[in-house]
């Protein structure tokens, strides 16, 4: 299986910082790459596919860059509702696995 | 307005099985791939399985933790997919999501609120 080591696994922030995550994969993924956003007690929700696509909704402050085995996750000008955890997640190839998440909080 | 509601958790013994269900609504059913993932307290995401249509046969597909001991399957008559979980052990205490793609399989867009799974003597 394609291991995904996400980094770091906390990170403090204040409201307008700019903060990046990282994912590095065990072997090439191409851009098969997804970033969730998670807040206690609910679903993930997906903010980037394909390594750099926004989704549907999400707002232009994330953005998502890389391919092949490193990828990270820039978040400009932090909102209060961007406190959560963070998790990337590899769908080129079985068992489709998760990053360890990045838990984002305030400083 | 796609709905994805989960429900069959509950507490079960080491050794035992449960069945988890998910009810789908707002979207054709039968032409989405169903998966499930899962989530102990305060960890990460694991994905567990994964069931595709009927145009492919209704394949599946597990992780390498539960296959053998646990099945996915749909029944598009009912917009409804399950998970039957067997030989459970306290690893496999976890909220179980229900989730479908966004465009195809991945990413995965649509989740229910999930249903807490306890293994436990």
């Amino acid at each position: 299986d394609i291991q995904m080591t996400q980094s770091p696994a906390t990170l403090s922030a204040s409201v307008g910082d700019r903060v990046t995550i990282t994912c590095r994969a065990s072997q090439s993924i191409g851009i098969w790459l997804a970033w969730y956003q998670q807040k206690p007690g609910k679903a993930p929700k997906v903010l980037i596919y394909k390594a750099s696509t926004l989704g549907s909704e999400v707002p232009s402050r994330f953005s998502g860059s890389g391919s092949e085995t490193e990828f990270t996750l820039i978040i400009r000008s932090l909102q209060p509702d961007d406190f959560a955890t963070y998790f990337c997640q590899q769908y080129h190839s079985p068992s489709y696995t998760f990053g360890q998440g990045t838990r984002l909080e305030i400083k | 307005e796609v709905q994805l509601v989960e429900s069959g958790g509950g507490l079960v013994q080491p050794g035992g099985s449960l069945k988890l269900s998910c009810a789908a609504s707002g979207f054709t059913f039968s032409g989405s791939a169903m998966h499930w993932v899962r989530q102990a307290s305060g960890k990460g995401l694991e994905w567990v399985a994964r069931i595709r249509t009927h145009v492919s046969s209704y394949a599946t597909l597990y992780s390498a933790s539960v296959k053998g001991r646990f099945f996915i399957s749909r029944d598009d008559s009912s917009d409804t997919a399950y998970l039957q979980l067997n030989s459970l052990t306290t690893e496999d205490t976890a909220v179980y999501y229900c989730a479908r793609g966004v465009f195809g399989e991945f990413p995965l867009g649509y989740w229910g609120h999930g249903t807490l799974v306890t293994v436990s003597s």
